[in-house]
């Protein structure tokens, strides 16, 4: 069965810190990958999705950026965070359908 | 502009009661549709999908009615559980098809279930 990990659990940043998130898959190949942020109380905004190694797309634009050196593995970064950054962050993947399959997340708070 | 509306930010109901949830679609070509759940703290969770050419799909204490004309989706939970107190999220997606399958989310309606 595919299994979906997300790390850190939590994050506590100073602002113009750099960030790196780490979300792996297992149990499938070649699956959509996908970054979503949720600001407090907010929905859910795609922010990077996935249809293979080294092709990204980013869905709006901001000081943060996504890189997937591997099949599996899909990670966020950013080289300095602002306040605004704060949020739970999430990642997702599919496998040829709509349905997208969610990692356990990352809160992360920018002081 | 939102493009899949959840307009009730909450819902409050009696234990063993139905819930129903709400959303409404403005693009006439979405193809299919997803119902997640989400604990907070927690991803979401995948309930229940409908594709458009039903009207109706059922599992267990989760309905899922479409209805294209007036482009509504409502998720009927029956009986309401303490359980399934969360934030219920809907979800579609737009035509185009191809590998790169994105979805388009409502903002959340938060359930709250009373015993």
């Amino acid at each position: 069965s595919q299994t979906i990990h997300q790390w850190p659990a939590t994050l506590v940043q100073p602002v113009g810190s750099p960030l790196s998130l780490e979300c792996t898959v297992e149990g499938t190949s070649n699956p959509n990958l996908y970054w979503y942020r949720q600001a407090a109380g907010r929905g859910l905004q795609l922010l990077f999705y996935s249809i293979g190694i080294d092709q990204i797309s980013s869905e709006v634009p901001q000081n943060l950026s996504a890189s997937r050196p591997q099949d599996r593995q899909f990670i966020l970064s950013s080289k300095k965070l602002l306040l605004s950054d704060s949020g739970f962050y999430l990642c997702a993947w599919s496998v040829r359908t709509d349905t997208q399959y969610f990692g356990p997340g990352t809160r992360l708070t920018v002081l | 502009d939102q493009q899949v509306k959840q307009n009730s930010p909450s819902l409050s109901v009696q234990e063993g009661r139905i819930s129903i949830l709400n959303c409404d679609y403005t693009n006439s070509m979405f193809d299919y549709f997803l119902w997640y759940k989400k604990y907070p703290a927690e991803g979401p969770t995948f309930l229940i999908s409908i594709s458009s050419i039903k009207d109706k799909n059922e599992d267990g204490r989760f309905t899922v009615f479409l209805n294209k004309s007036a482009k509504h989706l409502s998720l009927h939970i029956v009986p309401s559980q303490p359980g399934d107190s969360a934030v219920y999220f809907c979800a579609a997606s737009p035509p185009g098809g191809g590998n790169n399958r994105k979805l388009i989310w409502g903002l959340g309606t938060s359930l709250a279930v009373n015993p």
